[in-house]
């Protein structure tokens, strides 16, 4: 079975403090991703990568950046958080099927 | 504007009936349509797919309906279970892969016993 590990369930953060999400993948997937799930608006992609070092940003990238320098881990980085940003962040990784996805981390900024 | 759209936030079936859940999208170049499943403190799991050459898929007690001149979609759980309780999203996507997906919002289901 894939394995997808975010490092934290859940997070409390301070605006303009930069933050960092960790995912891990054991599957050795090619494709990773960053997606945001807020109610009523489904999953929304941040970011997405297709290999190591590669990175194209999704449909609200703006106030994120990513990070694969390794293909199992790809990482989320809010530069300077802000409470728009609170919201449930979920990973996933995938081989040309069925994206699977980590257990989320709860963001709040405070 | 949302391009997939779940316009039933909740749905409520009793256990052993029929449920439908719906689902909408406007862009014609969607091929590839996924549903999935998602409980409390768990992410998503992928439950069923249908490209857009087929206009049914079933998986034992799932059946996804795709209906491409109405751009709508439907999943039919049949016969419902208080374990299917969980929130389903709706997934596009135009690359035949299931990789660049768009979701809807979510449609909360709950089986009563």
């Amino acid at each position: 079975d894939v394995k997808v590990t975010q490092s934290s369930r859940y997070l409390v953060k301070r605006t303009g403090e930069k933050v960092f999400l960790e995912c891990v993948q054991d599957m050795d997937h090619e494709n990773m991703f960053w997606y945001r799930q807020d109610p009523g608006l489904g999953l929304r992609l941040i970011y997405f990568s297709y290999d190591v070092k590669m990175k194209e940003k999704g449909d609200i990238p703006e106030g994120y950046s990513v990070s694969r320098e390794k293909k199992e881990r790809f990482s989320l980085i809010l530069e300077s958080a802000s409470t728009n940003q609170t919201s449930m962040y979920l990973c996933a990784s995938s081989f040309g099927g069925p994206l699977h996805f980590g257990n989320g981390t709860r963001l709040t900024v405070t | 504007d949302q391009q997939v759209k779940q316009n039933s936030p909740s749905l409520s079936v009793q256990e052993g009936r029929i449920s439908i859940l719906n689902c909408d999208y406007t862009n014609s170049m969607f091929d590839y349509f996924l549903w999935y499943k998602k409980y409390p403190a768990e992410g998503p799991t992928f439950l069923i797919s249908i490209s857009s050459i087929k206009d049914k898929n079933e998986d034992g007690r799932f059946t996804v309906f795709l209906n491409k001149s109405a751009k709508h979609l439907s999943l039919h759980i049949v016969p419902s279970q208080p374990g299917d309780s969980a929130v389903y999203f709706c997934a596009a996507s135009a690359d035949n892969a299931g990789n660049m997906l768009t979701f809807g919002g979510g449609t909360r289901l709950m089986v009563k016993p």
